[in-house]
């Protein structure tokens, strides 16, 4: 299986502070994606790293890959509540899900 | 950007019944589809992928008689639970490739909650 798996599983942090969660996945891949869901929706595409880059940066989201340790995280930025939500990490075409970290962001 | 629908968002049928849920890419053909179900708090786990014109691809574990799937042209693939159980009360999502990423971004669908009383 090429599934990823994130951790912390939970994290609770204050508005304004960064968050960092990791992922970690099995094989080799072409390219690892993130995505958020707000409890009971659908998923939202944050960003794509390919696997020959190394950090690239959306807004307030920073996400590097370690391909040699088969790893990747994703850092927020200067928090918002708004950002409560599990993020998840996906590989392969077929997207193997990790398990995901839930954030809470207190206002 | 591109867009995947689902229909309907929510569902509650009763035990032993059928349910089908649509999933549809609204401005690019999609030949591929996935779909994945989620438990409460849980992560998504991909059940099939969905080619159109052909049959559908299951993974391990998945019943494929119980979970229909059918993608008869390349902007709409169905789900149907048949002879639904309460254990197959979850949020369903379908995902789509869009076309000429060529790295593999996928799109995916609001999500179906089914609950079956």
């Amino acid at each position: 299986s090429q599934q990823g798996e994130e951790d912390p599983q939970a994290l609770s942090i204050q508005e304004g502070e960064n968050a960092t969660m990791n992922c970690s996945y099995k094989t080799s891949i072409n390219n690892l994606q993130w995505y958020r869901q707000n409890s009971g929706r659908g998923l939202v595409h944050l960003i794509l790293i390919r696997s020959n880059e190394r950090e690239k940066h959306s807004g307030r989201l920073r996400v590097t890959l370690d391909t040699s340790k088969k790893s990747s995280s994703l850092l927020i930025t200067a928090s918002r509540a708004a950002d409560t939500a599990s993020y998840f990490c996906a590989t392969g075409n077929q997207f193997y899900f990790g398990t995901g970290t839930s954030l809470t962001v207190i206002p | 950007g591109a867009v995947v629908s689902q229909h309907p968002s929510w569902v509650i049928c009763k035990s032993g019944t059928s349910v089908k849920i649509e999933c549809r890419s609204l401005d690019f053909q999609a030949t591929t589809m996935f779909w994945y179900r989620q438990f409460p708090k849980q992560s998504l786990m991909l059940m099939a992928t969905s080619n159109e014109g052909s049959k559908a691809t299951y993974e391990q574990g998945v019943e494929k008689d119980k979970f229909l799937i059918n993608h008869a042209s390349l902007t709409l693939s169905t789900l149907t639970v048949t002879s639904a159980h309460p254990e197959d009360s979850s949020f369903y999502i379908c995902s789509a490739f869009a076309p000429g990423t060529g790295i593999g971004e996928q799109y995916f669908g609001p999500g179906t909650r089914l609950t079956v009383t």
